[in-house]
């Protein structure tokens, strides 16, 4: 069975400030997606890697992939109010069924003005 | 503009209550998806569709059945409700069930059981 233990599960923070959560497996990913989850909505993808040491950024979010493709990380630069929401990672594994991904628990992140 | 979309968006049952959850996408997706959401669970994975007229069992299929007779719909059935399922329901669909597919969810039911 895969896990996926995604850290830390809340994270409170001024507005400014810069923060990293972070997204662990002991398998290797297929490939890994990060979505944003607001209250009441369901979760957007964010952006997707695929390559070992693949690094992507979205205006002030930066994804990093490990380069033995077992963890990934999302910095957050000058976090603001707007980016407060939950985050999750989700992975597909090799040899897992028809591409399903198996999702984190998620981070909440709060920011406050 | 629809994506997917889910009905009802709120739902109060009985135990041992039926029903069924709707989902519907317009983007012509072959993969579509059911998960729940649950308090420091994370979203679980209950059944999946990579076509009409294929359907699997997720991670937690207990207690729900799909079918999938269309490509644009894929209802999800709760047999006898438990207030073990009370939660928040997503549905979701893909281009195809591939691992670099983005995921479209709705915008989920929240179910209660009584």
């Amino acid at each position: 069975t895969q896990l996926l233990e995604q850290s830390p599960q809340f994270l409170s923070i001024q507005e400014g400030e810069n923060l990293t959560v972070y997204c662990n497996s002991s398998s290797v990913f297929s490939s890994l997606q990060w979505y944003r989850q607001e209250p009441g909505e369901g979760p957007v993808l964010l952006v997707t890697v695929v390559t070992g040491g693949e690094v992507k950024k979205l205006k002030r979010l930066t994804f990093q992939f490990g380069d033995a493709r077992k963890d990934s990380s999302l910095h957050i630069t000058a976090a603001q109010p707007g980016d407060t929401g939950l985050y999750l990672c989700a992975g597909s594994f090799y040899g897992g069924s028809q591409g399903n991904l198996i999702f984190g628990k998620g981070t909440k992140l709060s920011v406050k003005p | 503009n629809a994506g997917v979309t889910q009905t009802p968006k709120f739902q109060v049952l009985k135990t041992g209550q039926s029903m069924t959850l709707q989902c519907a996408q317009d983007m012509n997706h072959e993969y579509m998806s059911w998960y729940r959401q649950d308090p420091g669970m994370g979203l679980r994975l209950i059944h999946y569709s990579v076509g009409a007229g294929i359907t699997d069992q997720g991670e937690v299929p207990n207690g729900y059945n799909v079918s999938r007779s269309t490509t644009e719909d894929f209802p999800l059935r709760l047999l006898s409700a438990a207030p073990s399922q009370t939660s928040v329901y997503f549905c979701a669909s893909s281009y195809a069930g591939g691992s670099n597919q983005p995921q479209h969810f709705g915008d989920g039911t929240r179910l209660s059981i009584l």
